[in-house]
């Protein structure tokens, strides 16, 4: 069956330091691969996606994923974070062209970035 | 586009009693999911629809569970004879389904739901 990892559950950094969520998936097949962010009373939004084409992939707010298909990852990073980065991540993927359309998600890795 | 909505946002009940929610997607997608969230995990699949028709449930939709989506706009998500482990957020999506498989689903505020 289709699941996705997330390894790290908690992860508490200080302003300025790197960050680099990972995310595991198992399937054999293409997927498309996506994650989401939760900031504190917010709801889910979309912070990256990627489909097909470079496996290097940008999305808001100075995040980027590489998807490396070896490996079946697509982890998360960001060169410096802020305070208001502080949230819940996760990632998630769908089967490329599947019967079903639904997302799988992983467990989500709560971020706290202290100022 | 004013996001997906979802109605309401907090429900407490009584084991037992039945409950409605509500969702509106993103107007013209014409794809809509519900998943469930409890705490530490990431959502759950529940079921979706691709206009009105009901395209795929989860196992975890028990009898007790049941969704429309009439002509194919919002839907509702009943749950009847609620127990107390049916607490959690339930969280409504909503995409457009292109040509190709590049879809990517938008979702609302949630549900959050307290079975006593």
């Amino acid at each position: 069956a289709q699941s996705v990892s997330q390894h790290n559950h908690h992860v508490i950094l200080s302003e300025a330091a790197s960050l680099e969520l990972g995310c595991n998936y198992s399937y054999g097949g293409t997927v498309n691969l996506f994650w989401y962010v939760q900031y504190p009373g917010q709801h889910l939004q979309l912070l990256l996606k990627y489909f097909s084409g470079d496996p290097l992939v940008k999305g808001i707010k100075g995040f980027e994923a590489e998807f490396i298909k070896s490996k079946f990852s697509f982890n998360l990073r960001k060169p410096s974070v802020q305070w208001s980065d502080t949230a819940e991540y996760f990632c998630a993927v769908n089967l490329y062209g599947g019967a079903t359309n639904k997302l799988i998600f992983g467990t989500g890795t709560l971020l706290a970035v202290q100022p | 586009d004013t996001g997906v909505s979802q109605d309401p946002r907090h429900k407490i009940t009584k084991r037992g009693q039945n409950v409605t929610f509500r969702c509106d997607p993103i107007s013209e997608h014409n794809r809509l999911y519900w998943y469930r969230q409890t705490l530490g995990q990431g959502p759950e699949f529940l079921t979706y629809f691709q206009n009105e028709a009901q395209l795929e449930k989860s196992r975890l939709l028990s009898d007790r569970f049941s969704a429309e989506r009439p002509k194919g706009s919002f839907s509702t998500l009943e749950i009847q004879r609620t127990e107390q482990g049916d607490s959690a957020m339930y969280l409504c999506a909503s995409s457009q389904k292109l040509a190709g498989y590049q879809e990517t689903q938008y979702f609302g505020p949630g549900t959050r739901l307290l079975v006593l």
